[in-house]
């Protein structure tokens, strides 16, 4: 079975600054996604951005890159310029790829805090 | 385009009662997963259904059931409510014309059992 695990339950960092969370998982699939959500205190949950397994270029939106190392399973999520408004709970998630598999498997979370 | 709408946003139930909760996915949308977040054990995935049918299912007992409408409109039922049943659940929808693996959420529907 497929896991991720979030291994900073709490992070904080200082407005304007650059932060980066952690993410490891554990497949032996080769054709998957893998997801930051962000999940504001109004709980809805919004994709932050996206990896699909087979592109080696790292996915970039915005303030938000990942470095995704899939040799070592590592997807982690560099937030730069970081703003009070990015203060949530951040989810790393999987997926298979297959097309019918809709499943996320999410890691535990990263509480980031924004000091101003 | 409306996003993913999730009725009643709150519900405070006893033990022992059922709960139904409703998801009305994205317009288009025709697949719709469920999760339950709790601080304990985080998000679960509980099922999907596509076109009126479920595809997946996760480890959950059999209290948790769910259906989805001709017109993709989502339902997940809860029987006999444990204590342990407080959660919020959310659900979410994803086009299948494109498959970017992206899930679309909702708010959700935070369930206190009492």
């Amino acid at each position: 079975a497929q896991t991720v695990t979030q291994s900073q339950p709490e992070m904080s960092v200082q407005e304007a600054e650059t932060v980066t969370l952690s993410c490891t998982y554990d497949t032996s699939e080769s054709d998957y996604y893998l997801f930051w959500y962000k999940q504001p205190p109004s709980r809805q949950m919004i994709l932050v951005i996206r990896q699909e397994a087979y592109k080696q270029q790292n996915a970039t939106e915005n303030r938000f890159s990942v470095n995704f190392q899939k040799a070592a399973k590592s997807f982690s999520l560099k937030i730069s310029d970081s703003q009070l408004g990015d203060a949530a709970m951040y989810f790393c998630a999987y997926r298979r790829g297959w097309q019918g598999a809709q499943k996320l498997v999410f890691g535990q979370g990263t509480r980031l805090t924004i000091n101003p | 385009k409306a996003g993913v709408t999730q009725t009643p946003r709150y519900l405070i139930k006893t033990r022992g009662q059922q709960v139904t909760l409703s998801c009305s996915p994205i317009s288009g949308h025709r697949s719709v997963s469920w999760y339950q977040q709790t601080p304990g054990q985080g998000l679960q995935f509980l099922f999907e259904y596509f076109s009126e049918t479920q595809r997946n299912k996760g480890n959950f007992p059999g209290r948790f059931s769910g259906r989805q409408f001709s017109n993709s409109r989502s339902e997940m039922n809860v029987s006999t409510l444990e204590l342990g049943d407080s959660a919020l659940y959310l659900c979410a929808s994803q086009g299948s014309a494109t498959d970017t693996g992206e899930l679309f959420f909702g708010e959700g529907s935070r369930l206190t059992v009492l």
